[in-house]
């Protein structure tokens, strides 16, 4: 149990371009998600966190208009990347919290390579 | 990252025990978490602490002393498919915080 989708797995897009990121929860419903950025030989940075039915809350630093999230279901997050430039080629990674667990343990999903030209 | 210490290198050999040590600072603590990431992939849950303690778990053990800010993850019979970065996670109140990582490398 606890799988948690990402798509695409990676992509490539020209500078200028907006990308969109679906994080799914196959067999869970999450009420919180979160997204994270990852550079290379760097640590997960969380970007935001994403709570079905209300706006996300944004990390300091993390620009709100550049970086869209949409929670619209219990199993749906999705990250848009708007008008990608070169630096925000990263890993993206998201997590599913299912709620109600005492460990608080997050599910990752897979990760999204993103590549901006 | 944010306060979170941890090891950037560690190398082991096939078969061997080796320890990989995690300071935090004990505010806002709701339970330390380790986790395993292979290169260019995402983090694999490995191990839940929030009661001083060791938890044991196959090959892999965790400790945590709350008092201390302290825990170790423990990998005993190492294989070369150990090779990996291992993250530790403090959780606090929903939210984790991510160590930088100590990247285990193991050798024959």
């Amino acid at each position: 149990g606890a799988v948690v989708s990402q798509h695409p797995s990676w992509v490539i897009c020209k500078s200028g371009t907006s990308v969109k990121i679906e994080c799914r929860s196959l067999d869970f419903q999450a009420t919180t998600m979160f997204w994270y950025r990852q550079f290379p030989k760097q640590s997960l940075m969380l970007m935001a966190t994403s709570n079905e039915g209300s706006k996300a809350t944004y990390e300091q630093g993390v620009e709100k208009d550049k970086f869209l999230i949409n929670h619209a279901s219990l199993t749906l997050s999705t990250l848009t990347v708007t008008s990608a430039h070169p630096e925000d080629s990263s890993f993206y990674i998201c997590s599913a919290d299912p709620g109600g667990s005492p460990t608080d343990t997050q599910y990752f999903g897979p990760g999204t390579r993103l590549t901006v030209l | 990252g944010q306060n979170i210490d941890q090891p950037t290198e560690m190398t082991a050999t096939e078969g061997a025990i080796v320890q990989i040590n995690c300071t935090y600072q004990t505010s806002g603590f709701n339970g330390l978490f380790w986790y395993q990431q292979h290169a260019g992939e995402a983090p694999t849950f490995l191990s839940y602490n929030v009661l001083d303690g060791l938890e044991e778990k196959g090959r892999f053990s965790s400790f945590l002393s709350r008092s201390k800010g302290y825990s170790y993850l423990l990998l005993k019979e190492l294989q070369m498919k150990d090779s990996a970065s291992y993250l530790c996670v403090k959780g606090d109140a929903g939210k984790s915080t991510f160590g930088d990582g100590t990247t285990l490398t193991v050798k024959p």
